[in-house]
């Protein structure tokens, strides 16, 4: 079965520009999350999708945007890009989104994104 | 101050050592606690997790919960150059969809 999917692998941005990321999920499973990893802060949850609707949202201002599709594909969108921004974002599906309490969540290796 | 530390490391130790990884917390709604393994390139994979206090253990590695000092701990033992790699632990509350807590990691290097 294929594994979590992240297009593109890397990625450099200017301020001010927009980006989207893709993420595919495993196959079956319709709960999509988002992470933004970085050194000094660590893994931080951005949001989460479940049959297209967002369900849980962290902590990140509204330039943090995302969507999924009806099949559970999902994109995440940064608008007005800032230095801070860059980082290692991460998708993880899992099957509902409820045994990810559990660690029942599967990571994709994730975007690489520089704002420059 | 942060719902979670974790000690960033690095932290190296040489082959066949017993490794101790560690995490404080603050949140005592947390009743889920996971410990993850990431490699470089990759994104973090789950090694165990444990529900409320006490231990698990799973080959060599070991969960150990103190939710009295809101403490846990990961121990791996007999460490192999193959466990090098960040470690990541996560917390969560139960009831519902509840989003995961992470900490920062410590990077692990295991010398041959």
């Amino acid at each position: 079965k294929a594994g979590v999917t992240q297009t593109p692998r890397y990625l450099i941005k200017t301020r001010g520009q927009q980006v989207t990321l893709s993420c595919s999920p495993i196959s079956g499973h319709r709960s999509v999350s988002w992470y933004q990893q970085t050194p000094g802060q660590g893994l931080q949850f951005l949001f989460e999708y479940f049959s297209e609707t967002q369900r849980n949202k962290g902590n990140f201002p509204g330039r943090f945007s995302g969507r999924q599709f009806s099949n559970s594909r999902s994109e995440m969108n940064v608008s007005t890009l800032e230095l801070g921004d860059s980082a290692l974002y991460l998708c993880a599906s899992s099957w509902t989104g409820t045994g990810v309490i559990r660690g029942e969540q599967y990571f994709g290796p994730g975007t690489r994104l520089t704002v420059t | 101050q942060k719902e979670v530390e974790q000690d960033p490391g690095p932290l190296s130790v040489p082959e066949g050592a017993i490794v101790s990884l560690n995490c404080t917390y603050s949140n005592s709604a947390f009743q889920y606690f996971m410990w993850y393994r990431q490699y470089s390139r990759k994104g973090p994979e789950l090694l165990m997790y444990t529900y409320s206090s006490g231990n698990k253990e799973d080959g060599r590695f070991t969960a150990q919960v103190d939710k009295s000092s809101k403490y846990i701990s990961l121990f791996i033992r007999d460490s192999q150059p193959s466990d090098s790699a960040t470690y990541l632990c996560a917390m969560s509350s139960s009831g519902g969809y509840q989003k995961v807590t992470f900490g920062t990691g410590t990077k692990l290097q295991v010398i041959p």
